[in-house]
Parts: structure tokens; sequence; C-alpha cells
């Protein structure tokens, strides 16, 4: 079943601007985490925020998370081409360890 | 780093052929998982296991199997593959982190 929902479904800036695509999803989680999967390869993982958790940095990379809306966000900062590939939000509920994925969105960097 | 390695990258099958996918990972992880990724679906769990010989049903285990004899190996097994089982097929590999580590994909196409 799926969880998350990305949107946009694509989105495409031009280099050095920023990217935000955002997440929803339906029940309480545990964690949220964000994907990249480049084209036809696996996924990456890239961040995870604890549902106790509003705001995450990594590197170029923001995310937030808003529990009461049931939303997260995850902001790539000066992006470049190599940030180009499909974002993926990933959710997990308490004592449960699947993890269930939203569609993705896809972002295309113009150089 | 985590290795989790898909024995092919690519595969062409028969249909009512029996399709063995096997993943195997290098980090003493307990939960192994299954997905197919397909255009518009994202990503949808097939099986799990979370321990050698242990293994749970996902969101879509119809016309698959599984194996786990071993705790680096988890095997995806089509007894019987259809046109309809044409897809990216993923492996992924998790500790206690939550954090789920991907193999490259196979992409299976049944003929």
């Amino acid at each position: 079943s799926q969880q998350g929902e990305e949107d946009p479904q694509a989105l495409s800036i031009q280099e050095g601007e920023n990217a935000t695509m955002n997440c929803s999803y339906k029940t309480s989680i545990n964690n949220l985490q964000w994907y990249r999967q480049n084209s036809g390869r696996g996924l990456v993982h890239l961040i995870l925020i604890r549902s106790n958790e509003r705001e995450k940095h990594s590197g170029r990379l923001r995310v937030t998370l808003d529990t009461s809306k049931k939303s997260s966000s995850l902001l790539i900062t000066a992006s470049r081409a190599a940030d180009t590939a499909s974002y993926f939000c990933a959710t997990d509920s308490f004592g449960n360890e699947k993890l269930t994925f939203g569609t993705g969105t896809r972002l295309t960097i113009i150089p | 780093d985590v290795k989790v390695t898909q024995s092919s990258r690519y595969l062409v099958k028969r249909t009512g052929e029996k399709v063995f996918l096997e993943c195997v990972q290098d980090m003493d992880h307990e939960n192994m998982f299954w997905y197919r990724q397909d255009p518009g679906l994202g990503l949808r769990l097939i099986y799990f296991s979370y321990d050698v010989k242990m293994k749970e049903k996902g969101d879509i285990p119809e016309g698959y199997s599984v194996s786990r004899e071993k705790k680096e190996r988890f095997s995806l097994i089509l007894e019987s593959a259809s046109t309809n089982q044409t897809s990216m097929y993923l492996c992924a590999s998790m500790g206690g982190s939550y954090i789920q580590y991907f193999g490259a994909g196979t992409r299976l196409s049944v003929l």
C-alpha cells in the first residue's frame, strides 16, 4: 500500500537553483526517510528524520517534518547536474521494520 | 560500506519459466526485502525476511516465493513467469537503523 505521495511528480530547474519536493503520508510514523534513485539503478539513502524532530540538515540537503500535517519536505540547495534523479520518501511505523515508499519526484537539473 | 549485490542486471525469460533472482549482502543484516518497481506505482514490497528461514508476505506476494537459507542471501523465485511480472526488481537489506541498502536492481523481461 502506498503511504507517501510526493509532490510534484516532476520538477525541472536550472543548475544552481534550489529544488523543493514534498511528501505527504497517511498514518502515524516512527521515522521518515528520503532516498535518491539514479536512472535504472537502486535507491540510495539520503537522510532520516525521526518523528520527534522537525528539521535536519546534511550537506546541501534540508529536511523538514510536520507531523501535525503528516508532511515532509526535502530542499536541495545550489543544485548540480549530478542531482538529476528520482527522489522518494519512505516511512516506517513503530514496531514495524517495513518501509512504505511514495511514488517519487523526478528532478531534472538543466545545465 | 554496505554492499548489496544482485546477481543479474538484465534478464530475459520466457512465459512459464522458473526464474531465480539472487541477492547477497555483506553486512550481517537481519532483514532483507524484495520489491518490484513499475512506472507510476513506486516500490511495492513482495516479500521480506527478518531472519534465516523466516519470511513474511508483503503487499504483492502472488506469483512469487522466497528462500533464505543463509543470512547473507535472499532469493526471489518466480514459479512460472508471466508477462505481467516484467518489471524492475530491487533487493534491500537493513540492520537496526531502519535505513535500507539497495542493490543495483534486476530488470526482468518476460516474453
